[in-house]
């Protein structure tokens, strides 16, 4: 089944524990990206990556991490969470022959509270 | 910035009621998506608009894309409980390989 896979899905930290989110898609797609989900905020990119070796800023990138060693696989690093990091993190991949739409096909989420 | 504005945030109907909900900008967008979010879950996708003036039917589902490109709707016939759902529009930014998202309308649809 083609599927994006996130892990943990529910996870409860304290501040400056660092942790990490995995992320893994099964489709062989090029382009994986992070996104969090706040109430009244909408989705909004944390980061993303055209391929392997290659990542990018998004919107809200400040205290995260990514890297993309495989072309499957793209973790969420968070070095010192904080209070304001707790929120529904998704990541997402897309294939780029669907050239300029980059249609987004999500994983289930996890849900992050920092204490 | 490229915004897009969702309304109505939330809408709530009875089954077999027909609802449309918008997506505007006023920036112009290469193409629009639409996604549906059912609670504990990833956003799904629906459909993709691309041309202006499209119009692309999923069964009790339309969307149509603004003939400017700027703005697209989805309209629902005969609204069903298992609509029920967050509706999000995205678009990819001219800076690139980005995508925006407008917050959503949360559907609800009573039995």
């Amino acid at each position: 089944e083609a599927q994006v896979t996130q892990n943990p899905r529910y996870l409860i930290t304290v501040t400056g524990k660092k942790l990490t989110v995995t992320c893994s898609q099964n489709m062989n797609h090029e382009y994986m990206s992070w996104y969090r989900q706040d109430p009244g905020l909408g989705l909004r990119q944390i980061y993303y990556s055209m391929n392997v070796e290659v990542t990018d800023k998004g919107d809200v990138p400040e205290g995260y991490k990514v890297s993309r060693k495989e072309k499957r696989n793209f973790p969420l690093i968070l070095e010192s969470p904080s209070p304001n990091q707790t929120s529904l993190y998704f990541c997402a991949s897309s294939p780029l022959w669907s050239g300029v739409t980059y249609e987004q096909y999500f994983g289930p989420g996890t849900r992050l509270t920092v204490t | 910035t490229q915004l897009l504005e969702q309304s109505p945030q939330f809408l709530s109907i009875q089954e077999g009621e027909n609802l449309t909900v918008y997506c505007n900008s006023s920036s112009v967008f290469s193409s629009l998506q639409w996604y549906r979010q059912e609670p504990g879950e990833g956003p799904v996708l629906l459909v993709t608009v691309v041309t202006g003036g499209e119009v692309k039917k999923l069964k009790r589902l339309t969307f149509q894309f603004g003939d400017a490109r700027k703005d697209s709707s989805l309209h629902i016939t005969a609204a069903q409980p298992g609509d029920t759902g967050l509706y999000l529009c995205a678009g990819p930014k001219t800076s690139g390989s980005r995508l925006t998202f407008g917050e959503g309308t949360q559907l609800t649809v009573n039995p």
